[in-house]
């Protein structure tokens, strides 16, 4: 099993800034992923980080607007960048599977409001 | 890559019918299949999976088929209570291949008492 340690819970904050939400893994993991849940809406992978790399992004994601940091195979960060309102989501990271993996396992989320 | 279909989008049934929600995947590699139940505020929690190499699987009041020819794999609720209420997601993934889970658009489950 993993636990992930995801920062921040929620947060406000004004459009036209950034901020950055950190996970950590307590096992060391190939691949962490980031999802967004808009409200009323399903888990949507963004992007898909793997250490020592460039993160790959799905379509409708850019690297300019969604910045990912891998720095070591437990820890993993996501940045949303110049926020508008239709930024407000809920971020979620998650890891899974690989060698003695089961299931997949998720952050508790980072609920974000822009105003 | 891979796409899952979820339907029905809201499913409505009273208290002690059975409810099924059905899910179809296009990548023949994706051999785990997770459901997931979301209730308001919350995480997405893990209610059942099944993997490629079993048919169904069934825990109290919950069960799962898998049909891989067909690339669809269904969740049904026997006995449905109140608090089942919630939104469901299905899910498909590679999982020792390590790829991402890509999940479903979320059946919203009201059951009336």
């Amino acid at each position: 099993s993993a636990v992930i340690s995801q920062k921040p819970s929620r947060d406000i904050c004004q459009r036209g800034t950034s901020l950055t939400i950190q996970c950590q893994v307590d096992s060391q993991v190939t691949m962490m992923f980031w999802y967004r849940q808009q409200p009323g809406q399903s888990l949507t992978l963004i992007a898909t980080a793997n250490q020592g790399s460039e993160a790959t992004y799905e379509s409708g994601f850019v690297i300019d607007k969604f910045p990912i940091s891998r720095p070591n195979l437990t820890f993993s960060t996501l940045t949303v960048s110049n926020m508008s309102p239709e930024d407000s989501s809920i971020y979620l990271c998650s890891v899974a599977g690989g060698v003695g993996y089961t299931e997949a396992f998720f952050g508790q989320g980072t609920r974000l409001t822009v105003v | 890559g891979e796409n899952v279909e979820q339907h029905p989008s809201t499913l409505s049934v009273q208290e002690g019918d059975s409810a099924v929600i059905k899910c179809t995947y296009s990548d023949s590699a994706s051999n785990y299949f997770p459901w997931y139940k979301q209730e308001l505020g919350k995480r997405p929690q893990l209610i059942i999976d099944i993997r490629s190499n079993v048919g169904e699987k069934k825990d109290q009041r919950i069960a799962v088929t898998l049909n891989k020819t067909a690339k669809h794999f269904s969740l049904h609720i026997t006995e449905t209570q109140p608090e089942d209420s919630a939104v469901y997601f299905c899910a498909a993934s590679n999982i020792q291949a390590g790829t991402a889970l890509i999940f479903g658009k979320g059946t919203t489950l009201s059951v009336s008492s």
